[in-house]
Formats: C-alpha cells, sequence, structure tokens
C-alpha cells in the first residue's frame, strides 16, 4: 500500500472489555513501532519491532497490553481488561531500518480508542 | 531523565504572517531532531531532520535550526497559509531507537 493502515480508525467499548487494534506497515519496511497520544500528551512510546529480533517490550504500560508482528509484517496491538485510562488515540509507525537513528518513521492516521 | 519541551502550548496566528515555534531538549547523547507535522485525525508527517553538524534545514515555507550547544530548536514558518493550522512536535532521538516526544504547538491559521 502507499503508507501505513490502521484499523479500526474508532473504536468504542466498555470498561473489562478486551480490544484489537491491526497495523498494516508499509511494505518492505522492517522496523515497526506502536505509541500512544493521550489528549494533551506526547506520544508515548510502546513498543518496537525490528525484523526478527525479540521486540523492545519496554514501554508497553501495564502486562495487560501485548503485541504481536506477524510475518515481519501486520501488527496486532492487543490491550485486555480495557480502563479508562487506556482512551487515548494509538499510533503506528513504521520505517525502513536502514540506519535506526535517522530513519524517518511513516505514521498511520491511528485509532482512537474510547473505554466507557 | 530525557525530555522535551515545547512553546508556546498554542499559537494563533494571521493568514500571511511568520511565526516561531521552540523546541528546548534534555536528550543525550544526541543523535537528531525531528520536527513533525500532524493534522487533525491524522499521523505525524516529518518535515525537517537535523543532525548534530547541521544548524539549519528548509523545506518550503518551514525552516528549523539547530543550536546543540543550548540544546535549542526553533521551527520558523513564513507566509503562513490556513493549511498551515495543525500540531507541530519536536522529537529528538538520542542513543537508542526510541525518540522522545514534545507535546506539541497547536497553531491555529485565521483567514
Amino acid at each position: 500500500g502507499a503508507g501505513v493502515s490502521q484499523s479500526p480508525s474508532n473504536k468504542v467499548t466498555e470498561k473489562g472489555k478486551d480490544v484489537e487494534l491491526r497495523c498494516d506497515p508499509i511494505s518492505g519496511h522492517t522496523a515497526l513501532y506502536w505509541y500512544r497520544q493521550s489528549l494533551g500528551q506526547g506520544l508515548e512510546f510502546l513498543i518496537y519491532f525490528q525484523g526478527n529480533s525479540a521486540p523492545d517490550k519496554s514501554g508497553l504500560p501495564s502486562d495487560r497490553f501485548s503485541a504481536e508482528r506477524t510475518g515481519g509484517s501486520v501488527s496486532t496491538l492487543t490491550i485486555q481488561r480495557t480502563q479508562q485510562e487506556d482512551s487515548a488515540v494509538y499510533l503506528c509507525a513504521s520505517s525502513i531500518r536502514v540506519s535506526a537513528l535517522t530513519d524517518t518513521q511513516y505514521f498511520g492516521p491511528g485509532t482512537r480508542l474510547t473505554v466507557l | 531523565k530525557n525530555q522535551v519541551e515545547q512553546s508556546p502550548q498554542s499559537l494563533i496566528i494571521l493568514e500571511g504572517k511568520n511565526c516561531t515555534l521552540q523546541c528546548n531538549y534534555t536528550v543525550s547523547p544526541f543523535s537528531n531532531l525531528r520536527w513533525y507535522k500532524q493534522d487533525t485525525g491524522r499521523g505525524p508527517v516529518s518535515l525537517t531532520i537535523m543532525t548534530f553538524s547541521e544548524n539549519t534545514k528548509s523545506n518550503g515555507r518551514y525552516t528549523a535550526t539547530l543550536d546543540a550547544d543550548t540544546k535549542q530548536s526553533s521551527l520558523h514558518i513564513t507566509a503562513s497559509q490556513l493549511s498551515d493550522s495543525a500540531s507541530y512536535i519536536c522529537v529528538v532521538m538520542g542513543g537508542s531507537y526510541i525518540p522522545t516526544f514534545g507535546r506539541g504547538t497547536s497553531l491555529i491559521v485565521h483567514p
């Protein structure tokens, strides 16, 4: 595809339910990031995938959050037993990973999660 | 702790006017600094990137400056247009692949 896509664009759920958010990175991009953007806050790093290496999960806020990346492409972020403080925009970004420090990250449009 | 502070938090200007957004950071070691533009409901899009040795970078009407000694950067927008209304985010990359984001400056351009 032409860019990073995410689905759904909006998700409203009830407290305690599980949700799955999907990210399709740009074809050929080996690095994939998940971020969370809460109202009035900067982007918060959640997790980083690079090729077949073990992901860096250091940003996940609790064990209710998990993510997978299948076949080095599509990624799914799962939030179990959602809480109201999980309400935010979840952004996915991918980069080609030529040089990790200067690579341009291309962001998807995000999924707006609202937990009632 | 690595931090990126941006000012002002929000800014309203008239179409055609210039404006300057500020970014101060404490990230160390320093690798590069990017400015992103984020339209409402969209993901951020990279405008400029500067490494340690660069002190200015332009992209059309956007000009970014970097003072690595004082750890300050600015983004200057010339002859603003209505489409410039967005959030502008300063992002600093240090020694790891995890960037540090500022909270952004919300710019509104009025006709």
